[in-house]
């Protein structure tokens, strides 16, 4: 059975960093594409990030995220990370982890909320 | 990065109607078009990909077409577990982009 579980979220102040983690059973980790969609209360899904599979792994932000905000994976581990710094109140969101196969997601994670607040 | 732009943001509909989803792609995507429901509390769920193939598990009730810039999907006899929020999403260019989502509720 393919699972996805994020964890890592939680209040964070703003201007504040956090690091979340998604660790994936069910399938070989490293031989997928996987990515980062939030969603904010009561709004629509927003792209963060992504990472390709294989050596040398290739990374896509959305243009509200790059630079602040970086993707990587450990395929040992079968862990995918989003280190996101500077963080703004309208990064308040539910972070979900998300596999790719070809070119659509087939699996997404339950999702972890992130706060940022004052 | 490309923008899709879903029609309607929300619709009203009873048991048993045809009700048809529209979007648009800022550029054309070819084919690269997939379609995602989600209920309240829950994650996304995969419906369609490459615009018109149906995720296993799907009801057949559940079509898609279009090609280019501009997509739909069609329920085509609504049932009670289809009332959830509907979005589409290009995977042509990245960053992959989402519509703003159609919700669909009860009349």
């Amino acid at each position: 059975e393919v699972q996805l579980v994020e964890s890592g979220g939680g209040l964070v102040q703003p201007g504040g960093s956090l690091r979340l983690s998604c660790l994936v059973s069910g399938f070989t980790f490293s031989n997928y594409a996987l990515h980062w969609v939030r969603q904010a209360p009561g709004k629509g899904l927003q792209y963060v990030a992504g990472i390709s599979s294989g050596i040398g792994s290739k990374t896509y932000y959305a243009d509200s995220v790059k630079g602040r905000f970086t993707i990587s994976r450990d395929n040992p581990k079968s862990t995918l990370y989003l280190q996101m710094s500077s963080l703004r109140v309208d990064d308040t969101a539910v972070y979900y982890c998300v596999k790719q196969i070809l070119r659509y997601f087939d699996y997404w994670g339950r999702g972890t909320l992130v706060t940022v607040s004052s | 990065d490309i923008q899709m732009t879903q029609s309607p943001s929300s619709l009203s509909a009873s048991i048993g109607d045809r009700i048809t989803i529209t979007c648009r792609a800022s550029q054309s995507i070819s084919s690269d078009l997939n379609w995602y429901q989600q209920k309240p509390g829950k994650a996304p769920n995969l419906l369609l990909y490459a615009t018109s193939t149906l995720q296993s598990g799907v009801p057949s009730r559940f079509s898609g077409s279009g090609s280019g810039t501009d997509f739909t999907l069609t329920i085509s006899s609504l049932q009670p577990e289809d009332f959830a929020t509907y979005y589409c999403q290009q995977s042509y260019y990245t960053p992959w982009t989402f519509g703003q989502g159609t919700k669909v509720e009860i009349k």
